[in-house]
């Protein structure tokens, strides 16, 4: 079955340090992998995806996830954070032609000003 | 713009109670789901949807059930509510696409079953 492990659960940084938060995935066959934020009381909010092409992808407000094949990987990154990033981060694998997301458990992510 | 909307936003509901969370999406996207969402659990499927008439379990589906008479509408029905289902529940949509594509969320349903 497909599986989706986000390492960090609970990350506190101080602005302007840098983040990665880590995803694995188990699936056989073609992967489209996401990371969606949700910042608090929100919905889910699409931060980047990653179908083929160029593994290092790089979506809105700075973030940027690498796609290492070898390692089922999908970290996701940023170089110097900000108090607003405080929230929520989901990684997610696509399951197939049918619209259904495996999520990972989510890490919180809390910046101290 | 309304994307996808759910209603109500929050909810008591007493043990064995039913009740019916509605979503709508004005997108035309073929594809509906329906997630709960737990402390340290992340998102987990209950019901999908890949077209109107077509419905297919997730991972936790018990003591829910869907239809979906129109692309629009994936309405999510809890049968007897239970203390367990208390949750966040998310419905999300996306278009067919030949591979996996962006789900939309929308603004989530707060239950409480006491």
């Amino acid at each position: 079955a497909q599986s989706v492990s986000q390492h960090n659960h609970h990350v506190i940084l101080s602005e302007a340090a840098s983040l990665e938060l880590g995803c694995n995935y188990s699936y056989g066959g073609t992967v489209n992998l996401f990371w969606y934020v949700q910042y608090p009381g929100q919905h889910l909010q699409l931060l980047l995806k990653y179908f083929s092409g160029d593994p290092l992808v790089k979506g809105i407000k700075g973030f940027e996830a690498e796609f290492i094949k070898s390692k089922f990987s999908f970290n996701l990154r940023k170089p110097s954070v900000q108090w607003s990033d405080t929230a929520e981060y989901f990684c997610a694998v696509g399951s197939g032609n049918t619209g259904k997301l495996i999520f990972g458990q989510g890490t919180t992510l809390q910046v101290k000003p | 713009n309304a994307g996808v909307t759910q209603t109500p936003k929050f909810q008591v509901l007493k043990t064995g109670q039913s009740m019916t969370l509605q979503c709508a999406q004005d997108m035309n996207h073929e594809y509906m789901s329906w997630y709960r969402q737990d402390p340290g659990m992340g998102l987990r499927l209950i019901h999908y949807s890949v077209g109107a008439g077509i419905t297919d379990q997730g991972e936790v589906p018990n003591g829910y059930n869907v239809s979906r008479s129109t692309t629009e509408d994936f309405p999510l029905r809890l049968l007897s509510a239970a203390p367990s289902q208390t949750s966040v529940y998310f419905c999300a949509s996306s278009y067919k696409g030949a591979l996996s594509t962006e789900a939309f969320f929308g603004q989530g349903t707060r239950l409480t079953v006491v």
